[in-house]
């Protein structure tokens, strides 16, 4: 069947960096997204990707292996701040709508 | 900028009852969806809305109906309403699929 599945937790220090891992299974493939969501708060668009490779977006950048079906969200220079949970979604043939993960909790100590 | 508003923010609500969640967006986006959002299962799609007059079932359309009367509307109405169905549920709209606006979010209790 369908699914997307990221780790729940992932624990990391300010001023270095995180990587969020997600894998997916979908009939067909039509780009992945990926969302920041604070505590109590909406999702918050960050980043899409539809082809192979590494896309540099500054803070966060982004990876994609459509032959492995696995994407990772890099965050560079962890910042407090950056403590949320990142969804990752994948838009399947139909393009209609998003399939999401349960979400990668993040959490930066000092 | 981009503007998704959801009301009520909190309700809670009784076994059986009827419950209207609504959403209204100033983007003038087409699409217009509906999740749910529980630990363990992250965002699920209840309903979406290609445009004014047109509604279409998504992964979890079960107990939930919704309608889109205007371009800038869109509700979702649970008939009558169980505990199971006590979640947050989130509205979001947006032109390119990949890229949707959320509203704030409902906090939905049913007793």
């Amino acid at each position: 069947g369908q699914g997307v599945e990221q780790p729940d937790n992932l624990m990391s220090v300010e001023g270095t960096f995180a990587r969020v891992n997600c894998t997916y299974s979908t009939s067909g493939f039509n780009g992945l997204s990926w969302y920041q969501q604070r505590e109590g708060h909406a999702p918050v668009f960050l980043s899409y990707v539809v082809l192979d490779g590494l896309k540099d977006s500054g803070h966060f950048s982004t990876f994609l292996s459509r032959s492995n079906g696995y994407s990772y969200l890099l965050l560079t220079e962890l910042q407090i701040k950056d403590s949320a949970s990142y969804l990752c979604a994948v838009r399947d043939a139909g393009g209609r709508a998003l399939i999401f993960g349960t979400g990668t909790t993040v959490s930066v100590s000092p | 900028e981009a503007a998704v508003t959801q009301s009520p923010r909190n309700k809670v609500a009784v076994t059986g009852g009827k419950v209207t969640l609504s959403c209204n967006q100033t983007n003038n986006h087409n699409n217009m969806y509906w999740y749910r959002q529980d630990t363990g299962h992250g965002l699920r799609l209840i309903h979406y809305s290609y445009g004014a007059g047109s509604t279409e079932k998504g992964d979890i359309p079960d107990g939930y109906k919704a309608s889109r009367p205007s371009q800038e509307n869109f509700s979702l109405i649970l008939e009558l309403a169980t505990p199971s169905q006590t979640s947050v549920y989130f509205c979001a709209s947006g032109d390119v699929g990949y890229e949707q606006y959320f509203g704030p979010g409902t906090r939905l209790t049913v007793l």
